[in-house]
C-alpha cells in the first residue's frame, strides 16, 4: 500500500510543451507539498496546501500551477516548459501544518526537458 | 533565517564500523529536526526526528541521532554500518515562521558510502 504516489515516474518532453504530474496520498493527511530536487540534489519547497488551500508559493514562476481537487490529491501543471525545469519533483504530505508533523514523500517524478 | 548545514559532501565507512553524518542548524526558537534517506532513484524516506525531550533519538534501520543544543548539532549515527546503508542522507529543519506553510529546509545532503 503506497502512502504517497506520483505519476508518471519519468517524463521526457520538449521545450514549450505543457505537462502535468499527479500526486495522491492515502494517509488521510490534511497538508500536501511539492518539492523540487535539482541536478545537485538540492531540495527546495515549491508549494504547500492545507485542506485544499494554497498556503505558500515559494517564488515559483507562474508557469507552475498546482491544483488540489481534494485533500488526497495535489497535482502540478507546468506550462511552457523550459530547460531549467528539468529536475526531480517530489510530492509529500503531513498530518497538518504543525511543526512536529512528519512529511512523507512520494517516489518522485524525473522531468527531462529537451 | 533558518538554515541547515551538512559539512561533508561524502562520508566513507567500512562495513561494521560506526558511522556519523553531521548536521548543524540555525533557527530562531525551538528546533524541529528531521533526517531523511534517499536511495538511488527513490524517494525520501523518513528516518527520525527530534521534537523535544531526550537528546538521543532512535529511528528506523538502527539509526539514531543526537541533539546538542549548545553546539546546534543533530548528528546521525549508527553503531555498525551496513553496505545497504549506502545512500544520500538529508538533514532538515521545520520552518516555524508565520505563514511558512510548514516547509522543511534541507541541508545539501551527504553521500554515505559503506564498503565491504
Amino acid at each position: 500500500d503506497t502512502a504517497v504516489s506520483q505519476t508518471p515516474k519519468y517524463l521526457v518532453t520538449q521545450m514549450g510543451n505543457d505537462k502535468s504530474i499527479k500526486c495522491e496520498q492515502n494517509l488521510g493527511h490534511d497538508t500536501m507539498y511539492w518539492y523540487k530536487q535539482d541536478s545537485k540534489k538540492f531540495l527546495k519547497i515549491m508549494f504547500s496546501y492545507n485542506n485544499k488551500e494554497l498556503i505558500i508559493n515559494e517564488t515559483v514562476p507562474n508557469r507552475f500551477s498546482p491544483k488540489s481537487p481534494d485533500k488526497a490529491h495535489l497535482n502540478l501543471h507546468i506550462n511552457s516548459l523550459e530547460l531549467g525545469d528539468s529536475a526531480v519533483y517530489f510530492c509529500a504530505s503531513s498530518q497538518g501544518l504543525g511543526a512536529p508533523d512528519t512529511q512523507y514523500f512520494g517516489p518522485g517524478t524525473r522531468l527531462t526537458v529537451l | 533565517a533558518q538554515s541547515v548545514a551538512q559539512p561533508e559532501d561524502q562520508v566513507n565507512v567500512a562495513e561494521g564500523n560506526p558511522l556519523t553524518v553531521k548536521c548543524t542548524y540555525s533557527v530562531s526558537g525551538n528546533p524541529y529536526l528531521f533526517w531523511y534517506v534517499q536511495y538511488p532513484n527513490r524517494g525520501l524516506q523518513f528516518l527520525l526526528k527530534y521534537i523535544t525531550g531526550d537528546n538521543l533519538v532512535k529511528g528506523s534501520y538502527g539509526f539514531e541521532a543526537e541533539f546538542n543544543k549548545s553546539q546546534t548539532s543533530f548528528h546521525l549515527k549508527k553503531p555498525s554500518a551496513l553496505v545497504s546503508d549506502s545512500a544520500l542522507y538529508f538533514c532538515a529543519v521545520r520552518h516555524l515562521g508565520y505563514n511558512q506553510g510548514g516547509k522543511l529546509i534541507f541541508g545539501q545532503g551527504t553521500e554515505l558510502s559503506v564498503k565491504p
